[in-house]
Order: structure tokens, then C-alpha cells, then sequence
């Protein structure tokens, strides 16, 4: 039982690239979301998402994009990454919503040049 | 959403208890008050979850006044390995709706030998 695995765990991009965060659960839980972690801010949830084939904006959705058309994985997209979008992103998943026991992943770690 | 403060940083002894106090003055009827605990480097991690009096687990104690205005995570005897960022978060899921949660910056603990 992996819980919930994110890759890659480190990337660095060029303004204007773009790339995909992979995360995927073995869990079974049908809510899953992204955060972005910025020093000084707290974790933001960027998307989320409630079952397979469903997805919603969070707090700060500007700039990304998401996927969840198999209910273990939930994909971030960059579609042109900029210098604001550096930080560490997490995401999680829960069976019972936001305010059930959310279980979060180790992290990637992005940096954009 | 309640707005909650909490201290941004404390230090303790190693084998000391530690309280930490989370104020939530417009907490409403449905919300519940939970905490997480961060390690540097990793995704946030559960710790307890309430709704009012006390609430104890392995890992930590949670105790809710009757007026629910505010909350103390208790940390019985901690250890270096305590050392880490704790956040409180105060709501409920919103039925049909868009269930937020919010991390504020959290409580940044430092056990000391």
C-alpha cells in the first residue's frame, strides 16, 4: 500500500515550458486535489477534484490545468510555466471530502528559470 | 470560512508537554477543528480531529472549550522528532458546494535537547 505517490519529484523548467505532475493513489478515495506550498503562505489548493471524470478550481487555478480520467490518478498541467509557478506542490486525497482525514504525497519540487 | 490564528512559532524541551492554541472566534455550528503536522520536506500529515470537549489519540490531545472559540492541540512529553510545522483548520464540506480548507502558516515547533 503506497498511499499516495506524486511524480517526478524534482523538476526544473524554462518560462514558457510545459509539463505534467502525476499523482496517483491506491486508496480507493474518490476526493483528490493539489496544493501549491510557497515559504510563508500555507499550503493553496490549486484543483480538485470529487470522483473520477470531475474536477473543480480551488483557491488559485490560474496558470494550470487538471485530469482525472482514472479515479486513482489526478494530473496537474503547466501549460506555460512561469517564474510565479516555482514552488513545491502536494497533492492529497480523502474519502469523505475536505474535512475528512486527508493523506498527502511527498511532494515535487518545481523551478521555473 | 473561520479565520484562525494561531502563534507562529514556539520552542519546548525535549520531554516537556506542549500546548499549542488555535484561535477560531467565528467557528461556525457545523465546522470542525482540525490539526495537521508538517515535516520539513514532506506533505502535511493528519493529527486529530474535533468537534467540541476532548479528544485524545495516540499521537496528541485535542481539547475544545464549550464555547468552541477556540482549541489547544496537546503534545504529551515531545521528543526532537516533534519538531515541525502544526496547522489548525477550522470548517465543514459544504453539501453540493465547493469545499474549501485553508492552511494558514501554522506553528513552526522547535523541540530543543
Amino acid at each position: 500500500n503506497a498511499g499516495v505517490t506524486q511524480t517526478p519529484k524534482f523538476r526544473v523548467l524554462k518560462t514558457g515550458q510545459s509539463m505534467t505532475l502525476l499523482c496517483a493513489q491506491d486508496m480507493n478515495h474518490e476526493y483528490m486535489y493539489w496544493y501549491r506550498q510557497d515559504p510563508g503562505m500555507g499550503l493553496r489548493l490549486i484543483h480538485y477534484s470529487v470522483g473520477e471524470g470531475t474536477t473543480a478550481k480551488g483557491e488559485v487555478p490560474d496558470g494550470y490545468n487538471v485530469s482525472r480520467l482514472k479515479k486513482q490518478n489526478f494530473l496537474l498541467g503547466l501549460e506555460s510555466a512561469a517564474p510565479s509557478q516555482t514552488s513545491v506542490y502536494f497533492c492529497a486525497s480523502s474519502m469523505g471530502g475536505t474535512w475528512d482525514e486527508q493523506y498527502f504525497g511527498p511532494g515535487t519540487r518545481l523551478t521555473v528559470t | 470560512l473561520a479565520k484562525t490564528t494561531q502563534p507562529i512559532s514556539m520552542d519546548s524541551y525535549e520531554g516537556q508537554e506542549v500546548n499549542i492554541t488555535c484561535s477560531h472566534n467565528n467557528i461556525a455550528t457545523n465546522d470542525y477543528i482540525t490539526w495537521y503536522q508538517q515535516f520539513p520536506s514532506q506533505g502535511p500529515r493528519f493529527i486529530i480531529q474535533g468537534y467540541k470537549t476532548k479528544v485524545t489519540n495516540e499521537v496528541a490531545s485535542l481539547f475544545i472549550p464549550a464555547d468552541r472559540k477556540s482549541s489547544t492541540l496537546s503534545l504529551p512529553r515531545v521528543s526532537l522528532s516533534d519538531t515541525a510545522v502544526y496547522y489548525c483548520l477550522v470548517g465543514a464540506a459544504l453539501f453540493g458546494g465547493y469545499q474549501k480548507v485553508t492552511f494558514g502558516i501554522g506553528t513552526k515547533l522547535q523541540v530543543i535537547p
